[in-house]
């Protein structure tokens, strides 16, 4: 247990479907970090959130849109994706941008 | 961020120190040598960092050559639970968002 939760833990999706996926760190940490990491390929960062507001973006397509309410949850929206956006997708916590991250245990999305 | 080389796989027995090595010759002064590992289909697990010193923790030590062109993870009694891909990572602290430059990573197999 690394403190950072992620829900669903497996969620297969329709290319026209809209889903979420959520992450909650139980840390205190003022950093999130969402990345995607697809088969047989390294981790991509795709977001980075420091205390609320996005300060990264590492060129990821439209359809995924974050969220980051508050300093314990972000949230990936996402709508219309492709099969190839399937993937495990990760959130991690640093207490600062640029300190050590906690990792959670990932979704695992797929679209069919 | 410095650019690091790892060999694709290791084994190791059970109950035997496993010693990861890890060149990261083009590394700056003000680089940090962090470790995290990733067993199968799981969120990477932080391990340990360093700046020159060597560390040691609960999990392994780290050893760190003087001119820091590389260093070593210690899995001091390897159990078959550390079967995993270990990441050696070289990235600046900085006060702004950063990244973790995930590469290909070694994997160990300890087996019985």
């Amino acid at each position: 247990e690394t403190g950072v939760t992620q829900t669903p833990r497996h969620l297969v999706m329709g290319m026209t479907n809209k889903k979420s996926l959520k992450c909650e760190q139980h840390l205190g940490h003022n950093a999130m970090y969402w990345y995607k990491q697809s088969a047989k390929k390294p981790l991509e960062l795709m977001f980075v959130y420091s205390l609320e507001e996005r300060v990264e973006n590492n060129s990821v397509p439209s359809r995924f849109s974050p969220e980051c309410p508050n300093s314990s949850h972000l949230f990936l929206h996402l709508h219309t994706l492709q099969p190839e956006d399937s993937a495990l997708y990760l959130c991690a916590s640093s207490q600062l941008a640029g300190d050590t991250q906690y990792f959670g245990p990932g979704t695992r999305l797929t679209v069919l | 961020d410095a650019k690091t080389t790892q060999p694709p796989s290791m084994d190791c027995a059970e109950g035997r120190a496993a010693n990861l090595p890890c060149n990261h010759s083009t590394i700056s002064g003000n680089e940090y040598v962090y470790w995290y590992r990733q067993i199968h289909s799981q969120g990477p697990q932080y391990i340990i960092h360093g700046l020159k010193n060597n560390e040691t923790n609960e999990m392994a030590s780290l050893i760190i050559t003087e001119d820091r062109k590389s260093s070593t993870l210690i899995l001091p009694h390897a159990t078959l639970r550390d079967t995993a891909v270990y990441y050696c990572i070289v990235r600046v602290k900085t006060g702004t968002a950063s990244k973790l430059t995930f590469g290909t990573g070694t994997r160990l197999q300890v087996t019985l």
